[in-house]
C-alpha cells in the first residue's frame, strides 16, 4: 500500500452536480499534486501544494477548485463539468518541494478516482 | 518547457526475453529522471530514478535504465520478462535550475508479456 488513500473510487456525475475528491496521505509528506490521466495523454499536472500553499497552477479550468486545509489532506472540488472531464484523477504526494529548488524525491500515487461526467 | 517522450504506445515481449521501453527527455539544466508502474486499477508505484552518478541504475523487480546525456535517452530495461510485468510504464523528468523542479511525465508506453 502507498500510504496514499482517494475517494471515492469511482465517481458518476451530471454536469450540474457538484462533487468533491479527496485525498489523504498517511506519509507524513509536505507536497501534495493532482494528476489528470487521459487515455494516450501525458499525465496532465493539476495542481501543486506545498506546505498547504498551492505552488503551481496549469491553466486549469475554474470547474476544478483545489483546497489543501492541512499538509495531509488535498480536495478537489467539482462543479458544472463537461463531458470531457472525464478521466482518472490521482493524487500524489512526495517529500518536499521547494520552489525555485531541484526536484528529486519520489512521489507517491493514490490509486485514483474514475470520474464520468454523463 | 521540458518534455518527455515515449514513442512507443505499445510494447510485446515474449516471457523470458529481454525487454525495453523507451524513453527520450528533453530539458534545461542538470535531469532527474524517473520510471513509474501502473498496474489496473491503481496508481503510479514507483520503479527507479536517476539522479547523479552511475549512469546504470537499478530498480525494483528487476528492472533497470541507462542514463545517456548525448542521447537524452532513459531506457527501461529487463533481463527476462514476467507475464507479471505486464503494465503501463511512465517516465517522467525533472530539472536543476533552469528546467522545472515538478516532475514532468510521458503518455506511457503499455507493456504486454505473452506467455
Amino acid at each position: 500500500e502507498t500510504g496514499v488513500t482517494q475517494t471515492p473510487r469511482h465517481l458518476v456525475m451530471g454536469m450540474t452536480n457538484k462533487k468533491s475528491l479527496k485525498c489523504e496521505q498517511h506519509l507524513g509528506h509536505n507536497a501534495m499534486y493532482w494528476y489528470k490521466q487521459s487515455a494516450k495523454k501525458p499525465l496532465e499536472l493539476m495542481f501543486v501544494y506545498s506546505l498547504e500553499e498551492r505552488v503551481e497552477n496549469n491553466s486549469v479550468p475554474s470547474r476544478f477548485s483545489p483546497e489543501c486545509p492541512n499538509s495531509s489532506h488535498l480536495f478537489l472540488h467539482l462543479h458544472t463539468l463537461q463531458p470531457e472531464d472525464s478521466a482518472l484523477y490521482l493524487c500524489a504526494s512526495s517529500q518536499d518541494l521547494v520552489a525555485g529548488g531541484t526536484s528529486t524525491d519520489t512521489q507517491y500515487f493514490g490509486p485514483g478516482t474514475r470520474l464520468t461526467v454523463l | 518547457a521540458q518534455s518527455v517522450a515515449q514513442p512507443e504506445d505499445q510494447v510485446n515481449v515474449a516471457e523470458g526475453n529481454p525487454l525495453t521501453v523507451k524513453c527520450t527527455y528533453s530539458v534545461s539544466g542538470n535531469p532527474y529522471l524517473f520510471w513509474y508502474v501502473q498496474y489496473p486499477n491503481r496508481g503510479l508505484q514507483f520503479l527507479l530514478k536517476y539522479i547523479t552518478g552511475d549512469n546504470l541504475v537499478k530498480g525494483s523487480y528487476g528492472f533497470e535504465a541507462e542514463f545517456n546525456k548525448s542521447q537524452t535517452s532513459f531506457h527501461l530495461k529487463k533481463p527476462s520478462a514476467l507475464v507479471s510485468d505486464s503494465a503501463l510504464y511512465f517516465c517522467a523528468v525533472s530539472a536543476s535550475s533552469g528546467g522545472s523542479y515538478i516532475p514532468t511525465f510521458g503518455r506511457g508506453t503499455s507493456l504486454i508479456v505473452h506467455p
